[in-house]
């Protein structure tokens, strides 16, 4: 079936430091989406995109996040300057449509800050 | 904003016997309702859903039963085979035109199924 794919699997970095996440949504999708999941808690919406602009975002999206997907390509959220708390793990996800269309998802990156 | 509790993190079951798995939410608004399944080292994958004017809905083994009034939704699989055994991910969200989907998920609950 479709899939989605995210690189890196891992990442480890430093307090202060930039880090882009990358995703590659299913080829004809048109809304996608960051989730967090911190571990042993439950997947928490961050954000979704379409047409390149965010179109909701909850209250973990802090400042320090942007997300961008520049000319049809990676799908990525970035997060400037990390903090301690960001460590998780972050699902990307697409969609062919919105509303109550099915998500597909990556496997996730698990970030952790030091 | 919406909260979807799992109340169950773990269930074993036996090969071909049933596995029930609970979820409820809190938003009256909620009108959509997927679960999704996470075999180990793999992506959500998506299952089955329900809409809010159905009650039931049944796809080969598995069947979504909707209670609006108590606000509480399950997930059935009859015959169960080792190859069932994931973690299992409710979630709901309101479908909303012109915002994309925003799903509130359970922590999960994990089926094991021993043969």
């Amino acid at each position: 079936g479709p899939k989605v794919l995210q690189i890196p699997s891992h990442q480890i970095i430093d307090m202060g430091q930039m880090v882009t996440l990358n995703c590659d949504p299913v080829s004809n999708h048109l809304y996608f989406y960051w989730y967090k999941q911190i571990l042993g808690q439950q997947m928490e919406f961050l954000v979704n995109f379409y047409n390149g602009k965010v179109m909701e975002k909850s209250k973990l999206f802090k400042d320090q996040f942007s997300v961008e997907r520049p000319d049809g390509s990676y799908f990525t959220l970035k997060i400037q300057p990390t903090a301690l708390e960001d460590s998780a793990v972050y699902f990307c996800a697409s969609s062919l449509d919105q509303g109550t269309e099915t998500l597909y998802f990556g496997s996730g990156t698990r970030l952790t800050v030091l | 904003g919406e909260k979807v509790e799992q109340h169950q993190s773990t269930l074993s079951v036996r090969e071909g016997d049933s596995a029930v798995i609970n979820c409820t939410y809190t938003d009256t608004a909620s009108s959509y309702f997927p679960w999704y399944k996470q075999e180990a080292g793999k992506s959500l994958h998506f299952v089955i859903d329900i809409r809010s004017n159905v009650d039931r809905k049944q796809s080969q083994r598995l069947t979504v039963l909707l209670d609006k009034k108590a606000k509480r939704f399950s997930l059935h699989i009859t015959a169960t085979q080792p190859e069932d055994s994931a973690i299992y991910f409710c979630a709901a969200s309101r479908a909303q035109q012109g915002t994309g989907s925003k799903l509130s998920f359970g922590k999960g609950a994990k089926l094991t199924v021993s043969p």
